[in-house]
């Protein structure tokens, strides 16, 4: 069964410092692999998403991931930190047909002045 | 985009009382639906996969008789609560598969709706 491990469970930046919200998947197929971000008392929202095409994946608001299947990995970055990125990110796996998610424990990303 | 909906986006009840979140797709039909639960601080864990004409796959540890999924049509899912208790209180989340194929993400994206906040007293 498709697994993910976020590794940080909080990360701090400044305003206009790099991002990095680090992500591994286990999985037995070629998985799917999405990031996803939820701000307070709110719904999900898909930054990107992976499906076999291109490793390197460009999302919304100046997210990208890059897919390493060597290293099971797919972690999300940002050149530069908003103070609208606070929020919490979920990376999540999906393999075969069934197509349910898998929701890694979540990184809270908080931004300071 | 395709868009889900969610209603009520929070209920408060007493505990001993059932409740119904529903979850529509508005403009694609979902032949599959999930239903997710979210704790405070936490992440989503699914609870179920809610097929069209069919029974509910419920995952380990649901109670199916509590937690009563009906998808009668392509495009709406209800999640009942029954016999509510505080323990119950929580973040339901549900997202929908699109059937058909949608230009650039593809057919098998699924959708969130914005979520459904229980309180049990």
């Amino acid at each position: 069964a498709q697994s993910v491990t976020q590794l940080d469970s909080h990360v701090s930046v400044s305003e206009g410092t790099p991002v990095l919200l680090r992500c591994n998947y286990s999985s037995s197929y070629s998985p799917s692999l999405f990031w996803y971000v939820q701000h307070p008392n709110k719904g999900l929202q898909l930054l990107l998403k992976y499906t076999s095409a291109a490793t390197l994946v460009k999302g919304i608001n100046g997210f990208e991931a890059e897919f390493k299947k060597s290293e099971t990995s797919f972690h999300l970055t940002k050149p530069s930190a908003h103070m609208s990125d606070a929020a919490e990110y979920f990376c999540v796996v999906s393999e075969g047909g069934n197509n349910d998610m898998r929701f890694g424990a979540g990184t809270r990303l908080t931004v300071k002045p | 985009g395709a868009v889900v909906s969610q209603h009520p986006s929070w209920v408060i009840c007493k505990s001993g009382t059932s409740v119904k979140i529903e979850c529509r797709s508005l403009d694609f039909q979902a032949t599959t639906m999930f239903w997710y639960r979210q704790f405070p601080k936490q992440s989503l864990m699914l609870m179920a996969t809610s097929n069209e004409g069919s029974k509910a796959t419920y995952e380990q540890g649901v109670e199916k008789d509590k937690f009563l999924i009906n998808h009668a049509s392509l495009t709406l899912s209800t999640l009942t609560v029954t016999s509510a208790h505080p323990e119950d209180s929580s973040f339901y989340i549900c997202s929908a598969r699109d059937s058909g194929i949608l230009a650039g993400w593809g057919y098998n994206e699924q959708f969130f709706g914005p979520g459904t906040r229980l309180t049990v007293l």
